[in-house]
């Protein structure tokens, strides 16, 4: 049973290019989780969804960013016009259900140029 | 709005020694608590977790301390191994919104 997998694992992008983030959940797992990790920060939630819902996105920025979780495919968290406050590194984790531990990815790494 | 905290960034301690760390909440209403452990390039992994109905949890060399009427929850780790050495991360959940403190990097001296 293949744990979380994200890719790519490394994204770089120009200023105003746009990122894709891709996150393939734990098979069975119906919830997917988005954080964002900042330099010598901790883990800050984006967002929260299950299948073809968005169920949190309160940790979103308004603008420029977007997240879906299809019927079918990965989780796709979409980051357009980047810039370079975006570079971070950005896990997703997945969970069968609510209050079972969430397994993570190995987290994308956004480098913004 | 940081409801879950670590206060301590840094922790150090001595192979052998015992490991606390800490972590407070604001929310009286989480329902069930997590710790998660990461090594540098590598994403979180679960290490052990506690309901908001019990006090203690306990496994092998990691135990969970829950105070609810203090907000507070500690991981034990004892006795500490150098492979601990990481950034140990407490999560909490309410209902289906789970929020992670800033992390605590301990270090485990030989």
């Amino acid at each position: 049973n293949a744990g979380v997998m994200q890719n790519p694992r490394h994204l770089v992008r120009r200023r105003g290019q746009e990122a894709r983030l891709r996150c393939s959940p734990m098979k069975g797992h119906s919830h997917v989780y988005w954080y964002r990790q900042l330099p010598e920060e901790g883990l800050k939630f984006m967002v929260y969804l299950q299948k073809e819902n968005i169920i949190d996105e309160s940790g979103m920025p308004k603008e420029r960013f977007s997240a879906e979780f299809p019927k079918e495919g990965p989780s796709i968290l979409r980051i357009q016009q980047v810039v370079r406050g975006d570079s971070a590194a950005y896990f997703c984790a997945s969970s069968k259900s609510r209050n079972t531990e969430a397994f993570f990815g190995q987290g994308t790494r956004l480098t913004v140029v | 709005d940081q409801q879950v905290k670590q206060n301590s960034p840094s922790l150090s301690v001595q192979e052998g020694r015992i490991s606390i760390l800490n972590c407070d909440y604001t929310n009286s209403m989480f329902d069930y608590f997590l710790w998660y452990k990461k090594y540098p390039a590598e994403g979180p992994t679960f290490l052990i977790s506690i309901s908001s109905i019990k006090d203690k949890n306990e496994d092998g060399r990691f135990t969970v301390f829950l105070n609810k009427s203090a907000k507070h929850l500690s991981l034990h780790i004892v006795p500490s191994q150098p492979g601990d050495s990481a950034v140990y991360f407490c999560a909490a959940t309410l209902g289906n919104d789970m929020r992670f403190g800033a992390g605590t990097r301990l270090t485990v001296k030989p």
